[in-house]
């Protein structure tokens, strides 16, 4: 079965830093997601990804965190100045596009960002 | 900001019997609502997802149930089998939207 894979599975970066976290969705997706869940906390919606463009963000995606698709199969999350509080799991997700109806999301197994 | 609550953070179920999860929800606006699975160290696995036209999806040993009067779903599982022993989310998403909020999950654990 297809998945989404992301890698690496493990970052540590030092605090104002930039990091880039890639993931690589289902091949015939279309909209593409980033979620974070912190340790103990929730999985909490990031941003979502259609046509080259950010569909819908939440306030957590601020000017600190950008997303690409810098070709045809990646899709990549980057921090510009990674503080301690981003410390978290990052979950790259993809969906096809919608057709009779909605479309679950399919989540790949993480990277834990580690911030020292 | 709990939108979606799942007010059981564990529940432990005999193997063969069946395992049922409770996910309430706040936001009227929701139309969209998924299960998910998730073992350590491994993303959310999709199970089964319900829209609010449906009160009822069943798919293999996984039934899920939309109450929207009351703001209900639960996901029925059985048989219950030991590989079932994971963290379940829920998650709803509103009018179209492509955010889903999750709530805190349920750990359960179906024992041999």
């Amino acid at each position: 079965e297809p998945e989404v894979t992301q890698t690496p599975s493990h970052q540590v970066t030092q605090m104002g830093q930039e990091v880039i976290l890639r993931c690589v969705p289902i091949s015939n997706h279309l909209y593409f997601y980033w979620y974070r869940q912190i340790l103990g906390q929730k999985v909490e919606f990031l941003v979502s990804f259609y046509n080259n463009e950010i569909s819908e963000k939440s306030e957590i995606f601020d000017d600190q965190f950008s997303v690409e698709r810098p070709d045809g199969s990646n899709f990549t999350l980057k921090i510009r100045s990674t503080k301690l509080e981003d410390s978290a799991m990052y979950f790259c997700a993809s969906s096809a596009r919608p057709g009779q109806g909605r479309q679950p999301q399919h989540f790949g197994d993480g990277t834990r960002l580690s911030i020292l | 900001d709990q939108q979606v609550k799942q007010n059981s953070p564990s529940l432990s179920v005999q193997e063969g019997r069946i395992s049922i999860l409770n996910c309430d929800y706040t936001n009227s606006m929701f139309d969209y609502f998924l299960w998910y699975k998730k073992y350590p160290a491994e993303g959310p696995t999709f199970l089964i997802s319900i829209s609010s036209i449906k009160d009822k999806n069943e798919d293999g040993r996984f039934t899920v149930f939309l109450n929207k009067s009351a703001k209900h779903l639960s996901l029925h599982i059985v048989p219950s089998q030991p590989g079932d022993s994971a963290v379940y989310f829920c998650a709803a998403a509103a009018n179209y939207g492509q955010n889903f909020v999750f709530g805190p999950g349920t750990r359960l654990s179906v024992l041999p």
